[in-house]
């Protein structure tokens, strides 16, 4: 089980709104930044925003995101097919222990 | 074009030995800091290696002791030295670019290399 929780799976049709939450704590989301990536199975990684809130060049407004204390939150308005894929978020986690970086477990969004 | 493509996965026994490698174009992987991550079947990302431009690493504790990451400079390729694989260890893998803004994120990502640890 993931340090960062992420809900497993989110639904929506197309058109509309979804909002994928990413939960952890002090000594990680609370403290670092927290980038997002959208992922097939088997397919290149693509890195959606960066810096908490930051969109890349080339990937479109209609994503979103935010961070709040110890959570983060990506949305995606608009939804098209084409959004289906499992998305992760990504920080650093500074504990003494083990300093690295953790993915959330990653949510799996269905378009319907 | 930022391009980076592995290769050198493969299947092999519990206890091999495998290295993967990553050819990056467009950039200079001495001039960004470099990564390796996994995604065992039906399992989520989860980061392996570092490989920072001044040359210190670090690794995952599930592969500390057994993997090592490396660059060649002139061929612009990561690698990541694998022994004592386990079947645990079974994977796709990718390297990507690590950049940092405010914070650190991995900008660039390859389609992945399949390693299967299997008897």
């Amino acid at each position: 089980q993931s340090v960062l929780t992420q809900p497993p799976s989110v639904s929506a049709a197309p058109g509309q709104t979804v909002s994928i939450s990413c939960s952890g704590s002090n000594s990680n989301i609370g403290r670092n930044y927290v980038s997002w990536y959208q992922h097939l199975p088997g397919t290149a990684p693509k890195l959606l925003i960066y810096d908490n809130n930051k969109r890349p060049s080339g990937i479109p407004d209609r994503f979103s995101a935010s961070k709040s204390d110890t959570s983060a939150t990506l949305g995606i308005a608009g939804l098209q097919t084409g959004d289906e894929a499992d998305y992760y978020c990504l920080t650093w986690d500074s504990s003494l222990s083990t300093p690295n970086w953790l993915f959330g477990g990653g949510t799996k969004l269905t378009v319907l | 074009e930022v391009q980076l493509v592995e290769s050198g996965g493969g299947l092999v026994q519990p206890g091999a030995s495998l290295r993967l490698s990553c050819a990056a174009s467009g950039f200079r992987v001495n001039a960004d800091y470099m990564t390796w991550v996994r995604q065992a079947p039906g399992k989520g990302l989860e980061w392996v290696s570092v490989l920072y431009t001044d040359n210190n690493r670090d690794y995952a504790d599930s592969v500390k002791g057994r993997f090592t990451i490396s660059r060649h400079e002139s061929k612009n390729t990561l690698y990541l030295e694998m022994k004592g694989l386990r079947p645990d260890d079974t994977a796709i893998y990718y390297c990507s670019r690590g950049r940092t803004a405010m914070g650190y994120y991995f900008e660039s990502w390859g389609q992945g290399t399949r390693v299967t640890v299997s008897s």
